[in-house]
């Protein structure tokens, strides 16, 4: 089955740096890939997601690229702000609905 | 909408104790998954269901676990006997309709402790 590995397990960066999160997976097959941020007593939300045609997308301050040919995928969050400080999970899909997550890493933006 | 509805949010038993969570997925969404949360495993797909039939339970850790999913409004994870080492946070999540973009969205979670 899908393995998905997750580095850095916790992060530390100063407010208006920039934050890089990298997840590996096994499954050739999978051709999804969310990325999901987990605040202190809530559940996961979804923040990006790619799909295996495309190699980068973007949406303000974050954006995700994919390796396929690695098979591993990035998030990069610029200019951060504390409520960037979260636990990001990153996932992979091969079967539209089986997502298998990330250990996930915590991340904390300093003032 | 409400988003996904858990309950309870916080749960204390004793071991050998039933214990029963309940979720209200998002309306007209056709797929329910139930996961479970911890430090040491992170977040595990327990079972999912597509219009209230069970797809895959192989997550289901024991016969100790079981899920029902009675109609599209509602679903129930029950622990019996529950043990010290369910001690967890029980997320529920649902997709579907009508962006169907497989974006799950996840309730806040039934944090459960056995003593």
């Amino acid at each position: 089955g899908e393995n998905v590995e997750q580095h850095p397990s916790t992060l530390s960066v100063q407010e208006g740096d920039s934050a890089v999160i990298k997840c590996t997976y096994s499954d050739s097959a999978s051709n999804y890939f969310p990325w999901y941020k987990q605040e202190l007593g809530k559940g996961p939300q979804l923040i990006i997601d790619i799909r295996s045609n495309v190699g980068e997308k973007k949406d303000q301050r974050i954006a995700v690229t994919l390796n396929k040919t690695a098979k591993h995928f990035s998030l990069h969050i610029t200019e951060t702000q504390p409520e960037d400080s979260a636990v990001y999970f990153c996932a992979a899909s091969s079967r539209g609905q089986n997502f298998v997550f990330g250990p996930g890493t915590r991340l904390s933006v300093l003032p | 909408d409400a988003g996904v509805i858990q309950s309870p949010r916080h749960e204390v038993t004793e071991m050998g104790q039933e214990v029963t969570l309940r979720c209200k997925p998002i309306s007209g969404h056709d797929y329910l998954f139930w996961y479970r949360q911890t430090m040491m495993r992170g977040l595990e797909l327990l079972i999912y269901f597509n219009n209230n039939v069970p797809i895959d339970d192989s997550g289901m850790p024991e016969d100790r676990f079981s899920a029902k999913m009675p109609n599209a409004s509602f679903s129930t994870l029950k622990i019996q006997p529950s043990e010290p080492r369910d001690s967890a946070v029980y997320f529920c999540a649902s997709s579907g309709p009508p962006r169907n973009t497989g974006e799950l969205f996840f309730g806040e979670g039934s944090r459960l402790t056995v003593l």
